[in-house]
């Protein structure tokens, strides 16, 4: 597509669950970020891929977060045993990936996560 | 721990009104970018600044760069009610050109 797409775009679920976030990032993007965006929170770094690996997962909160990437294309993002401190929007954002300099990164629509 | 902190956090104004919006930080940033975030979608890029003392222009909004490199502004002439939105600032961190420290964001909203 044309630009980055997520899925789904609401997931309402039980605390305790184990929830799966999607990434489809622009087509050729080598770098892929997750980032979660809470209300008076702002924008939250979780995780970068350059293609499959995972050079900079210093922002994943705890164990129960998780995230890969497979061939070089989408990434999902696992958290298991949800709990309502998760309740947040999960942004995705991919960027070429070969500059050494500060690259635009693109950003899909998210997925609003509720955990009650 | 870099942080950047923008002001005001709200704004509300009427159409036709001038405002600024502030980052700033006690840290130096290798570079500086403006996203703007509607209701619903992630953030948009608007402009990224990397050099002390640039400004750059797009249409009625003016940024600036700090001289320092630690802080940066965003002027917005005429705001109208499509400019509505968060504007959020991020800096670039010396030497990890893949790592942005966000700011809280401003929320602006333009009435007609």
């Amino acid at each position: 597509g044309a630009g980055v797409s997520q899925s789904p775009s609401n997931k309402v679920t039980e605390k305790g669950k184990d929830v799966e976030l999607r990434c489809d990032p622009i087509s050729g993007h080598t770098a892929l970020y997750w980032y979660r965006q809470s209300l008076g929170q702002g924008l939250e770094f979780l995780i970068y891929f350059q293609g499959n690996s995972a050079p900079d997962k210093s922002g994943l909160p705890s164990d129960r977060f998780s995230a890969e990437r497979t061939g070089g294309s989408v990434s999902t993002l696992t958290i298991q045993r949800t709990q309502q401190e998760d309740s947040a929007v999960y942004l995705c954002a991919s960027s070429l990936g070969v500059g050494g300099y500060q690259e635009t990164q693109y950003f899909g629509p998210g997925t609003r996560l509720l955990v009650l | 721990t870099q942080l950047l902190e923008q002001s005001p956090q709200f704004l509300s104004i009427q159409e036709g009104e001038n405002l600024t919006v502030y980052c700033n930080s006690s840290s130096v940033f290798s570079s500086l970018q403006w996203y703007r975030q509607e209701p619903g979608e992630g953030p948009v890029l608007l402009v990224t600044v990397v050099t002390g003392g640039e400004v750059k222009k797009l249409k009625r909004l003016t940024f600036q760069f700090g001289d320092a490199r630690k802080d940066s502004s965003l002027h917005i002439t005429a705001a109208q009610p499509g400019d509505t939105g968060l504007y959020l600032c991020a800096g670039g961190v010396t030497g990890n050109n893949r790592k942005l420290i966000w700011g809280l964001g401003t929320s602006l909203a333009v009435n007609p």
